[in-house]
């Protein structure tokens, strides 16, 4: 069945440093996988996804997350933090087509 | 401009009352879905439809009921059977293939009062 299991509910960086968020998955298919960021009380913005194509793949606000195949991994990564960045960010993923599951969420703060 | 549209975005439900959540959009999505969110917990899968007049459950489906009479609409009841509805609702839609993701509404606060 496939999961997803984001490591680190809470991630606390300076501003200008590098946000690592990580995410594994377990698919017994080729999955699609997402990141989506939510802001407190709203909905789910999609960042980026994965469907097979390049491995690398680049999002919006400067965000880029590496499929790789070998760990089960799609860690997001940003390479200088900004203060709006601060939110909430799920990683998700394909279930037998049907329908996306999601991980459990990661808070990114940011201090200045 | 396309969208997906919850009301109300705030909503109070006396113990023992059936509450209906509303989900309409606008971007000729086949499929839509229903989520309740959770602090620490993530999104879990309510119900979703694939198409008209037919819907599934998803992993949390007990106490919740919902309808898709239209292409448009995907309206959650929150049953008097659910016991701890408290939570926020997410509602998304998607093209079939799923490989474009969701578009999400703004959410439903339901609180019990």
């Amino acid at each position: 069945a496939q999961s997803v299991t984001q490591l680190g509910s809470h991630v606390s960086v300076s501003e200008g440093a590098l946000v690592l968020l990580r995410c594994n998955y377990s698919s017994s298919v080729p999955p699609y996988l997402f990141w989506y960021v939510q802001y407190p009380n709203q909905g789910l913005q999609l960042l980026l996804k994965y469907t097979s194509a390049a491995t690398l793949v680049k999002g919006i606000n400067g965000f880029e997350a590496e499929f790789k195949k070998s760990e089960t991994s799609f860690h997001l990564t940003k390479p200088s933090a900004h203060m709006s960045d601060a939110a909430e960010y799920f990683c998700a993923v394909t279930r037998a087509g049907t329908a996306l599951i999601f991980g459990k969420g990661t808070t990114l703060s940011v201090s200045s | 401009d396309g969208g997906i549209t919850q009301s109300p975005k705030y909503l109070f439900r006396k113990e023992g009352q059936n509450v209906t959540l509303s989900c309409e959009q606008n971007l000729n999505h086949d499929a839509m879905y229903w989520y309740r969110q959770d602090p620490g917990q993530g999104l879990r899968l309510i119900y979703y439809s694939q198409i008209v007049n037919d819907f599934q459950k998803g992993d949390i489906a007990e106490g919740y009921s919902v309808s898709r009479e239209k292409k448009e609409s995907f309206p959650l009841t929150v049953t008097s059977a659910q016991k701890n509805p408290t939570a926020f609702y997410l509602c998304a839609s998607s093209i079939q293939h799923l490989n474009y993701g969701y578009t999400f509404g703004s959410g439903t606060r339901l609180t019990v009062v």
